[in-house]
């Protein structure tokens, strides 16, 4: 079984804050994906990643960074982080396929729901 | 730019009643579709997934969908639902191969009533 952890459930901090959000997966996947999930408006693309030290910007990179440093780990980074970024982060991989590509089966984690004051 | 709409953001139905929850997608090209389900507290995990084939796939806990490229739908159903089924469903839709995003629906809430 594919196993998608991220560091924390449930994650508090201040307005202003550096807020690092760690995710790891087990099985050797090349791609990794960063979502926030907000009531109404689903799951939305913030960062995607097809291989170490690649990064692709989503559809709303505004606010946020990330790092793939090794091919397991792929860390989410709010500079500064604002009240709107209060949210249920999601982490998800997949296996890059001759003909899937990037597209193909996504594996999640449980989520980290940050709260930001 | 591929689009997905699912048009019914809550479904209420009685335990062991059947249920149909709806998606359509927009998409130029061929299609990837997919539906994920949410339990509370947890991240998404697959149901099933149409990538080429038989238009009917068949998933985990009895699910299944149908692609129907006319009508651009891939909407699933169940012929009986437990309480067990009470989840969030995503259906989602890629373009197939190359380096296309995943582009997920806003989700139907299933709520399942003794």
């Amino acid at each position: 079984d594919v196993k998608v952890t991220q560091s924390s459930r449930y994650l508090v901090k201040r307005t202003g804050e550096k807020v690092f959000l760690e995710c790891v997966q087990d099985m050797d996947h090349e791609n990794m994906f960063w979502y926030r999930q907000d009531p109404g408006l689903g799951l939305r693309l913030i960062y995607f990643s097809y291989d170490v030290k690649m990064k692709e910007k989503g559809d709303i990179p505004e606010g946020y960074s990330v790092s793939r440093e090794k091919k397991e780990r792929f860390s989410l980074i709010l500079e500064s982080a604002s009240t709107n970024q209060t949210s249920m982060y999601l982490c998800a991989s997949s296996l890059e396929t001759l003909r899937g590509g990037l597209t193909d089966t996504q594996y999640f984690g449980p989520g980290t729901r940050l709260t930001v004051l | 730019a591929q689009s997905v709409t699912q048009l019914d953001s809550q479904v209420p139905v009685f335990e062991e009643a059947p249920v149909e929850l709806r998606c359509n997608y927009s998409s130029s090209v061929s299609v990837y579709l997919f539906w994920y389900v949410q339990y509370p507290n947890q991240g998404l995990q697959l149901l099933l997934k149409y990538l080429s084939g038989s238009t009917l796939v068949k998933g985990i806990n009895g699910f299944e969908a149908e692609f129907n490229k006319s009508q651009t739908s891939f909407h699933l159903r169940k012929p009986s639902v437990h309480i067990s089924d009470t989840a969030e469903y995503f259906c989602a839709v890629s373009d197939p191969g190359g380096y296309q995003k995943v582009t997920f629906g806003i989700g139907t809430k299933l709520q399942v009533i003794p």
